[in-house]
C-alpha cells in the first residue's frame, strides 16, 4: 500500500518564475492538504482540497493556488516566486473530512528560489 | 490570534520518560489533537491522536485535560532514535467559525546516551 507520494523531490527556480508541485494521496484517502515548512520552523497550512474544491485556506497570498483531480491527486502552484518561498512543501492526505481523520504526510518537495 | 505553544527544546537520557506539552488557546470544539514526529528533511510521521482524557498506543500516551487548552505527549523509555522534532497539530478557530489546521512551534528532543 503506497503512502503519500510527492514529486519532484527537489527543485531550483529563480525569482519571478512559476512552479507546480504534485501529490498523490494514500490509497483510500480523498482529502489533500498542503503545508509550507521554512527551515527551522513548523509547517504552515496553505490550503486543503476535497471533492476537487478548496475547502480551507491558511494565510497565504493568491500566488499560491491549487487543484485536485478526480483521482484525488493534487497540484500546488506558486506564481511570481520570491526568495522567501524557499521551503519544504509538504502534502498530507486524509479520509473523508471527518474530525477524527488523521493526516498522513509525504516526504516533501524541497524548493529553492535563487 | 490562534496560537499553539511548545517548549523549544528538551534533553533526556535513554530509558527515561519524556513529557512534551502543547498549549492551544483557541481550539475548535469538536476536533482532535494530533502529535507528529519529524526527522530532518522528512515529512512528519503520525504518533498519536486524541480528543480528551487519555489515549495510549504502542509508542506513546496523550493526556488532554477537560478544558482542552493543552495536551501532553508522553514517550516512555526513550531511545537515541527518538531524537527528533515533535509537533502538535491542532484545529484552531480563526476568523468567524472557520477552522485552521495549526502546527505547534515544535520541540527538539535530544536523547543522550
Amino acid at each position: 500500500d503506497a503512502g503519500v507520494t510527492q514529486s519532484p523531490t527537489h527543485l531550483i527556480k529563480t525569482r519571478g518564475q512559476q512552479v507546480t508541485l504534485r501529490c498523490s494521496p494514500k490509497s483510500g484517502h480523498d482529502t489533500v492538504s498542503w503545508y509550507q515548512q521554512a527551515l527551522g520552523q513548523g509547517p504552515q497550512f496553505i490550503f486543503q482540497y476535497y471533492e476537487e474544491e478548496e475547502r480551507q485556506r491558511g494565510n497565504f497570498p493568491d500566488r499560491f493556488s491549487g487543484h485536485q483531480f478526480p483521482n484525488y491527486s493534487s497540484e500546488l502552484n506558486v506564481n511570481a516566486l520570491l526568495l522567501g518561498d524557499s521551503a519544504l512543501y509538504l502534502c498530507a492526505s486524509s479520509g473523508r473530512g471527518g474530525n477524527t481523520d488523521t493526516q498522513y504526510f509525504g516526504p516533501g518537495t524541497r524548493l529553492t528560489v535563487l | 490570534l490562534a496560537k499553539t505553544t511548545q517548549p523549544i527544546s528538551m534533553d533526556s537520557y535513554e530509558g527515561q520518560e519524556v513529557n512534551i506539552t502543547c498549549s492551544h488557546n483557541n481550539i475548535a470544539t469538536n476536533d482532535y489533537i494530533t502529535w507528529y514526529q519529524q526527522f530532518p528533511s522528512q515529512g512528519p510521521r503520525f504518533i498519536i491522536q486524541g480528543y480528551k482524557t487519555k489515549v495510549t498506543n504502542e509508542v506513546a500516551s496523550l493526556f488532554i485535560p477537560a478544558d482542552r487548552k493543552s495536551s501532553t505527549l508522553s514517550l516512555p523509555r526513550v531511545s537515541l532514535s527518538d531524537t527528533a522534532v515533535y509537533y502538535c497539530l491542532v484545529p484552531m478557530l480563526s476568523s468567524g467559525s472557520a477552522r485552521q489546521l495549526t502546527f505547534g512551534s515544535g520541540t527538539q528532543l535530544t536523547v543522550l546516551p
